[in-house]
């Protein structure tokens, strides 16, 4: 069983610019939520995927998209990055959308824009 | 409005001393909540959940809906549970029925030797 898996691990960005997160869900799950971590902070929930459907979305402005695959891998993209969007962004894969699935989370893409 | 608050940004402890890890919440309705740690270099997981009312690695928490706390307890702390603890809530987003977490602050539990 593999578990969740996210690339790239670290990158840095320019203010204004655009950025593709990539997260693979761990095998038999088919939904994808996606968090944002800033230094010191509790992860903050941004949007969830089910079965390729956004599935819930939290305060986070539409700059913040997403997609997921009919694989269940997903991509998180963020458009005229600010430096405020410097953050680790966690992906976390369940089984089904109820409550009571455990959430698995994968290491993170530390993001930096400058 | 659903939060989590962990009063304690950093807590230290000495070996074989009893742990407890501090949780409170908001939240209008039967919440669900969660232990997650996340050790040195290692991505975050789930330690225990109130509904499986279960010890995972020594540890337990009990739901006390009147004060509305999830305290994480250990009665003797070991030096490998030095780590950062997130205590997390489950509510719906704000479409449909996802199962979005609310996290706290974090707490980081350091146990000295």
């Amino acid at each position: 069983e593999t578990g969740v898996t996210q690339s790239p691990t670290h990158l840095i960005k320019t203010r204004g610019q655009q950025v593709t997160l990539r997260c693979s869900s761990q095998s038999g799950h088919n939904t994808v939520s996606w968090y944002q971590q800033a230094l010191g902070q509790g992860p903050q929930f941004i949007f969830q995927y089910y079965r390729e459907e956004e599935n819930g979305r939290g305060n986070f402005p539409p700059r913040f998209s997403g997609l997921q695959f009919p694989n269940y891998s997903s991509e998180l993209n963020v458009n005229a990055l600010e430096l405020d969007d410097s953050a680790l962004y966690l992906c976390a894969s369940s089984n089904g959308r109820v409550s009571g699935n455990t959430i698995y989370f994968g290491e993170g893409s530390w993001l930096t824009v400058v | 409005a659903q939060r989590v608050t962990q009063p304690e940004k950093l807590l230290s402890v000495f070996k074989g001393a009893p742990v407890e890890l501090k949780c409170n919440y908001s939240y209008s309705g039967s919440p669900e909540l969660f232990w997650y740690v996340q050790y040195s270099r290692q991505r975050l997981q789930l330690l225990l959940r109130h509904i499986s009312r279960e010890s995972i690695k020594g540890f337990t928490a009990d739901l006390n809906k009147g004060e509305t706390s999830f305290h994480l307890k250990k009665p003797f702390a070991q030096e490998e549970d030095s780590a950062m603890y997130y205590c997390a809530l489950s509510g719906s987003g704000l479409r449909g029925r996802a199962q979005k977490l609310v996290f706290g602050q974090g707490t980081r539990l350091t146990i000295n030797p």
